[in-house]
């Protein structure tokens, strides 16, 4: 069975940096992209990009370019997200989710992992 | 940007009822949206994918239709386990992803 399981909570300070990562199993990892998704308490969900772990090609939207790095490992089957120059507004649950094949949406997603930005 | 309205913010319904949620869309999307589940602590969960398609193992209950720029999510009949927090998102126009405010289903 598909699963995607993420690494654990991390606290920041400002300034910082945290990278998350993303272990999927139960399918080809290089067959489908993986996005990762953010959820700041009490608030709806944020797409903050993309990648192909086939090629390791990623796409991030204007907000998140220059802050996010997306990469993957396929000996592992495991993709990260890095995000820099941590601030409060980053405080959120950090999904990864699996790109349904042939359509643009999230079929299996990460149990999700909390960072916290605070000093 | 596409601005996604989703509506109403609450709906308080009881178990049986048939249910109807709403999500707009400010440019058209095709039928290019999908709707998700999330209960508190959760992941959310796909449901419905390219406006009407249930995702695999969505109960026949769940129904989704619209296109263009309305949309529409259907309870046939609200179970106990549906009181979530339900989100659509529009995957036709760059950035791709953008998801709706959400809107909470709750026990009447």
């Amino acid at each position: 069975q598909v699963q995607l399981v993420q690494s654990g909570a991390e606290v920041k300070k400002p300034g910082a940096s945290v990278k998350v990562s993303c272990k999927a199993s139960g399918y080809t990892f290089t067959n489908y992209y993986m996005h990762w998704v953010r959820q700041a308490p009490g608030q709806g969900l944020e797409w903050m990009g993309l990648i192909n772990p086939s090629g390791g090609g990623t796409d991030y939207p204007r907000k998140f370019q220059g802050r996010v790095t997306m990469s993957r490992d396929t000996s592992t089957s495991t993709v990260y997200m890095e995000l820099s120059s941590l601030r409060s507004e980053d405080t959120a649950v950090y999904f990864c989710a699996r790109e349904v094949d042939g359509s643009n949406c999230f079929d299996y997603w990460g149990q999700g992992s909390l960072v916290t930005v605070s000093s | 940007e596409i601005v996604m309205t989703q509506s109403p913010a609450t709906l308080s319904v009881s178990p049986g009822e048939r249910a109807t949620l709403s999500c707009r869309t400010s440019q058209s999307v095709s039928v290019k949206l999908a709707w998700y589940q999330q209960k508190p602590g959760q992941s959310p969960r796909l449901l419905i994918y390219d406006a009407s398609t249930r995702a695999t193992g969505i109960p026949a209950r769940f129904s989704g239709s619209g296109s263009g720029t309305e949309f529409t999510l259907t309870f046939s009949s609200v179970q106990s386990e549906d009181f979530a927090v339900y989100y659509c998102q529009q995957y036709n126009k760059w950035p791709l992803y953008t998801f709706g405010q959400g809107t909470k289903l709750e026990i009447k």
